[in-house]
């Protein structure tokens, strides 16, 4: 079945720190591939997608490139902040349109 | 309004009563998700609506959960006899049919003593 699969964290990194939360996926098909951001007592927004292999999303700073030959889908930032405090969904959707989550990792930047 | 709204906000009930949980999503959009949030949880998805399609009930997690969409727009998720493991942040997401963005609802926090 389709599924997602990503580092459960706690992650906590100092300010300016590279970040990278890792994102893996089963699915049929070729899904499109989303990261979600829940930043404290906020709903999920989103923070980026591709819809095709090949295809790097980038928003805030933050990248992903779908990856189909590793069925992948890593969270990326160079330099992160204390804003960046939060916890960050990796999400799938399917050609049915069925959205599936990871568990979610929480970030915490220290200053 | 301009976003997803959910009502209530919060509610707490007994165990065994039966609740509703309301979902109006934006104007438009014919995909509506239900999700549940539990703590320290990700996201489980409950029922996906898709126009006048039948929906995807797969992951309502036993017969005590039901949702309707009535007029392709309103969405009601029905808990019935309630458990304490129900307990969850009860989320709805809309999106527009021909996008892949979806919008969250703010969720409903629901808590069974």
């Amino acid at each position: 079945g389709n599924s997602v699969t990503q580092m459960e964290g706690p992650v906590t990194l100092s300010e300016e720190a590279f970040l990278t939360i890792n994102c893996t996926y089963t699915a049929t098909g070729y899904p499109s591939l989303f990261w979600y951001v829940q930043y404290p007592g906020e709903g999920l927004q989103l923070l980026l997608k591709a819809t095709k292999a090949d295809d790097k999303g980038s928003n805030k700073g933050f990248e992903a490139t779908y990856r189909k030959e590793t069925t992948s889908f890593h969270l990326e930032k160079g330099s992160v902040q204390v804003s960046d405090s939060a916890v960050y969904f990796c999400a799938l959707k399917t050609s049915y349109d069925k959205v599936i989550f990871g568990p979610g990792t929480s970030l915490s930047v220290i200053p | 309004g301009a976003g997803v709204s959910q009502s209530p906000s919060n509610k707490v009930t007994e165990k065994g009563k039966d609740v509703e949980l309301r979902c109006d999503p934006i104007s438009g959009h014919t995909a509506l998700y239900w999700y549940r949030q539990s703590l320290g949880q990700g996201l489980e998805f409950l029922i996906y609506f898709q126009g006048n399609s039948a929906p995807d009930k797969s992951g309502l997690p036993s017969d005590r959960f039901s949702a309707e969409r009535t007029g392709g727009s309103v969405s009601t998720l029905t808990i019935q006899r309630t458990q304490q493991e129900d307990s969850a942040v009860y989320l709805c997401v809309s999106r527009r049919g021909d996008q892949e963005t979806q919008y969250f609802g703010p969720g409903t926090r629901l808590l069974v003593l």
